[in-house]
């Protein structure tokens, strides 16, 4: 199955630590999102790429939030300076384009302690 | 600003009941409107809806759209334990390039 994957499933860190997650996509898809989702909440989105271009970020995204897309294909999102209320599942989705649905990864859990 | 709100925020059934869950939105200029269901982890696509009145079905899952009134039900005739889940509704616009989610309703089906 070559479905979204990313990498790590769990991460535990402690406040103040920068931390990288790694989301790799379906191959054909173009589009590459990054939403962030807490317990009792839907997924919230934080940013997303269109081939290499990050066309759009939420206001949600600090400043401390940086997404990157090199070349195209895999997809990181760095947290620098974390903060207890940056513990949540991240999620990362692809997607053919505007108007065909999102394939979501099993995510990556964040803990801040 | 773009809202989608889902009801009930949890249902607790009986195998075999039949449940309805759902979605009202507001969004400019609406595209579509989404169902997905999420177990423990990655939510996964049911059903794409942009037409109103024109059911979606797979399955003993089924779904309906009115773009008049915005808002869409998602229908589980003879439900399994298996249909726990969340399901979470989401709509899109053509002004925007992100997808905004519900809170989710989570349904449990009891034995």
């Amino acid at each position: 199955d070559t479905g979204v994957s990313q990498d790590p499933r769990h991460k535990i860190t402690k406040r103040g630590q920068n931390v990288t997650f790694r989301c790799d996509p379906i191959s054909e898809h173009n589009r590459l999102y990054w939403y962030r989702q807490t317990l009792g909440q839907g997924p919230e989105f934080l940013t997303y790429f269109q081939n290499e271009a990050q066309l759009e970020k939420s206001r949600l995204l600090s400043d401390r939030f940086s997404a990157e897309r090199p070349k195209g294909s895999f997809s990181t999102l760095e947290i620098q300076r974390t903060e207890q209320g940056d513990s949540a599942m991240y999620l990362c989705a692809s997607s053919l384009g505007q108007g065909s649905p999102l394939h979501f990864g099993n995510g990556t859990r964040l803990t801040v302690t | 600003e773009d809202k989608v709100v889902q009801s009930p925020l949890s249902l607790v059934v009986h195998e075999g009941d039949t449940v309805t869950l759902n979605c009202s939105y507001e969004v400019t200029n609406f595209r579509s409107l989404l169902w997905y269901k999420q177990e423990k982890k990655a939510p996964t696509f049911l059903f794409m809806l942009t037409s109103s009145g024109i059911e979606k079905k797979s399955g003993r899952l089924s779904s309906i759209l009115d773009k008049k009134e915005l808002f869409s039900i998602l229908n589980i005739t003879a439900t399994q334990t298996g249909d726990s889940a969340i399901y979470l509704c989401a709509v899109e616009g053509y002004n925007n390039n992100d997808m905004r989610f519900g809170a989710g309703t989570r349904l449990t089906v009891k034995p």
